[in-house]
């Protein structure tokens, strides 16, 4: 079975500045996807990015930008020019590409940005 | 992007009562759905997930006949809390799925709170 792991329960960081939240995976698979997606105190759940497995490319969406290391099975995400807008919940999560599509979270980070 | 909403949004209930979520894809047909359950300051766990027309299928260790999911339409999943105890007090979240497998992009409900005294 899959399983998602964040070492981080808690992360601060200065606004404008840059912070990297850790990601690891246990996966016997050679094709599946990566996601990190944002809480905020709302509650809901956004998209941050994702990563297809069989792209070495590293995903990037704007101030948003991930190290995929495959064969270390290590995906951080990294925020530059952090905003007070960033301060959430994230969680990075697993889904294999052959399945229903149900993703597999980690326990999640908690960020803060102080002004 | 493609809209998920989940009725009601917060709901508070009697012990041995049932309790209903909906969850609507507004713009788009979800051919598959997810729920999930978060318990506070933790992480989403998958409860089940529901392909439109058939019987959900359910992760280990949750009580089928006690969540009841049915997903009668490419549009609406509802989830059926039954006889809910205050242990069920938690935070339920749907997501939807469209298109093929391929196609690995979940939106999710903005989740409901539901609390059991």
């Amino acid at each position: 079975a899959q399983t998602v792991t964040q070492s981080q329960p808690e992360m601060s960081v200065q606004e404008a500045e840059t912070v990297t939240l850790s990601c690891t995976y246990d996966t016997s698979e050679s094709d599946y996807y990566l996601f990190w997606y944002k809480q905020p105190p709302s509650r809901q759940m956004i998209l941050v990015i994702r990563q297809e497995a069989y792209k070495q490319q590293n995903a990037t969406e704007n101030r948003f930008s991930v190290n995929f290391q495959k064969a270390a099975k290590s995906f951080s995400l990294k925020i530059s020019d952090s905003q007070l807008g960033d301060a959430a919940m994230y969680f990075c999560a697993y889904r294999s590409r052959g399945s229903q599509g149900n993703l597999i979270f980690g326990k999640g980070t908690k960020l803060s940005v102080k002004p | 992007g493609a809209v998920v909403s989940q009725h009601p949004s917060w709901v508070i209930c009697k012990s041995g009562t049932s309790v209903k979520i909906e969850c609507r894809s507004l713009d788009f047909q979800a051919t598959t759905m997810f729920w999930y359950r978060q318990f506070p300051k933790q992480s989403l766990m998958l409860m089940a997930t529901s392909n439109e027309g058939s019987k959900a299928t359910y992760e280990q260790g949750v009580e089928k006949d006690k969540f009841l999911i049915n997903h009668a339409s490419l549009t609406l999943s509802t989830l059926t809390v039954t006889s809910a105890h205050p242990e069920d007090s938690s935070f339920y979240i749907c997501s939807a799925r469209e298109g093929s497998v391929n196609n690995n992009e979940q939106f999710f409900g903005p989740g409901t709170r539901l609390t059991v005294l």
